[in-house]
């Protein structure tokens, strides 16, 4: 059972345009969600987390919408750049559970075309 | 300085072979993981281990087995190696049990079995 479910698997948008990337949870015990990017040949590297007493987290051009209700999150990355070609995968983990292992989604390959 | 950091980056052996892969970390984490990334990237937890308490995923063979000299370093030890066991196998680090914030992975170790 897959506890993170994330979409699109690819996508492809212009230089300048917006990319969204979408996940939904069904633990309700989750209450932290990071987002992380890869690129080829390297591990996945913290981009932005968002806890879900906020609705919104912003940084740079990237950005989390949280939905507690909807049990589901989103990031958007403004302005995309062709340097931000690479694997995204969202993220949950029960921050105060015994385990406090992260679980992923299965991740976006996102290509910003020049 | 490299703050998590894996050896070898490749690794090729037959079948039935045992090997092992090194894994150190210098940011004074205490908690460290070994994640199996599949050809289609997922990212899948296989092991925690903190202060000497090891919380294996049910998931995983037991010819897998985590080993920690001390708290800076968490070693992975395959025996029997399978053609289904070539992945990439990523190191992390958090700073708590709970998992903390800021997951720090390694550049993973790319595992072929032929």
């Amino acid at each position: 059972q897959q506890q993170v479910k994330q979409s699109p698997q690819s996508l492809i948008v212009q230089k300048g345009g917006i990319s969204i990337i979408n996940c939904a949870y069904e633990n309700t015990a989750f209450d932290y969600f990071p987002w992380y990017q890869q690129f080829p040949g390297k591990g996945p590297a913290l981009l932005i987390a968002i806890r879900p007493d906020v609705s919104e987290k912003k940084e740079g051009r990237f950005t989390i919408s949280f939905n507690k209700s909807a049990k589901q999150f989103s990031l958007h990355i403004m302005d995309s750049q062709p340097g931000d070609s690479a694997t995204y995968f969202c993220a949950a983990l029960n921050y105060g559970g015994s385990q406090g292992n992260l679980i992923f989604g299965k991740g976006t390959k996102l290509s910003v075309k020049p | 300085d490299t703050a998590v950091s894996q050896t070898p980056k490749y690794l090729v052996t037959q079948m039935g072979n045992d090997k092992s892969i090194k894994c150190e970390q210098n940011l004074g984490h205490d908690t460290m993981y070994w994640y199996k990334q599949d050809s289609k990237k997922f990212l899948k937890i296989m092991f925690s281990y903190n202060n000497k308490e090891l919380i294996i995923n049910e998931t995983v063979p037991n010819r897998f087995s985590p080993k920690s000299p001390d708290k800076a370093h968490l070693n992975l030890h395959i025996n029997s190696l399978e053609l289904g066991d070539s992945a990439v196998y990523f190191c992390a680090s958090s700073p708590g049990a709970g998992g903390g914030y800021g997951y720090t992975f390694g550049s993973g170790t790319r595992l072929t079995v032929v």
